[in-house]
């Protein structure tokens, strides 16, 4: 079955420490996309890619960092420089088009 | 600037009839889509609309007026497993998805 798949799915980070989420994808799509979402509250873009080895930030990209080496991976470092990172957080996938995003499970970060 | 308005939260009862609307502001529109998305999971695609009018699937339809800035969901013959937050967003320039922050639907037995 094709479909996004995020690692892990709970995350618990250490003050000061980066982590890296993983995000592939087998659907061939070209866009893939990073958002973090808060209790009760909409997604935000962090950052996005539409073809590989190129990659935008969206909105709150700041204290976060991606890389698009391969067409299926687009892995999130969240870095000690992100003073607020526990929330869930989304990848997706698009063909483009009107098509809608493919999202994966998500991976839930705490800091402790 | 960009921003989507929509309730934050909706109660209906099984078998009804609901309507989520949405409003937004942006400089370039190409389309507004639907998400639902059941508490803790990952969002899914519901409906595009990329011109005016009604796009119906199944007991879901979404409606768009550009003119107005303006669109809705409407669910018919709610079912419990309805319940969920449902999301409007709107695509602008470069393919980015905006969303809202979400309506949270109670479907009460």
């Amino acid at each position: 079955d094709g479909g996004i798949t995020q690692s892990p799915k709970y995350l618990f980070r250490k003050e000061g420490q980066n982590v890296t989420l993983s995000c592939e994808q087998n659907l061939n799509h070209d866009a893939m996309y990073w958002y973090r979402q808060d209790p009760g509250q909409g997604l935000r873009l962090i950052y996005y890619s539409q073809i590989v080895n190129d990659f935008q930030k969206g909105d709150i990209a700041e204290g976060y960092s991606v890389s698009r080496e391969k067409k299926e991976s687009f892995p999130l470092t969240v870095t000690s420089a992100q003073k607020n990172p526990t929330a869930f957080y989304l990848c997706a996938s698009t063909p483009g088009g009107s098509d809608g995003y493919t999202f994966g499970s998500g991976t839930r970060l705490t800091v402790v | 600037g960009q921003s989507l308005e929509q309730p934050s939260e909706v109660t209906a009862v099984e078998g009804a009839i609901v309507q989520i609307n949405c409003t937004y502001q942006t400089s370039g529109f190409y389309g507004l889509s639907w998400y639902q998305q059941h508490d803790g999971g990952a969002p899914t695609f519901l409906s595009y609309n990329g011109l005016d009018g009604l796009e119906e699937t199944g007991r879901f339809s979404s409606f768009l007026s550009r003119s107005d800035s303006y669109g809705y969901l409407l669910l018919q013959e709610l079912q419990m497993k309805d319940s969920a937050s449902y999301f409007c967003s709107f695509y602008n320039q470069g393919g980015k998805l905006i969303f809202g922050q979400g309506t949270e639907l109670s479907v009460k037995p």
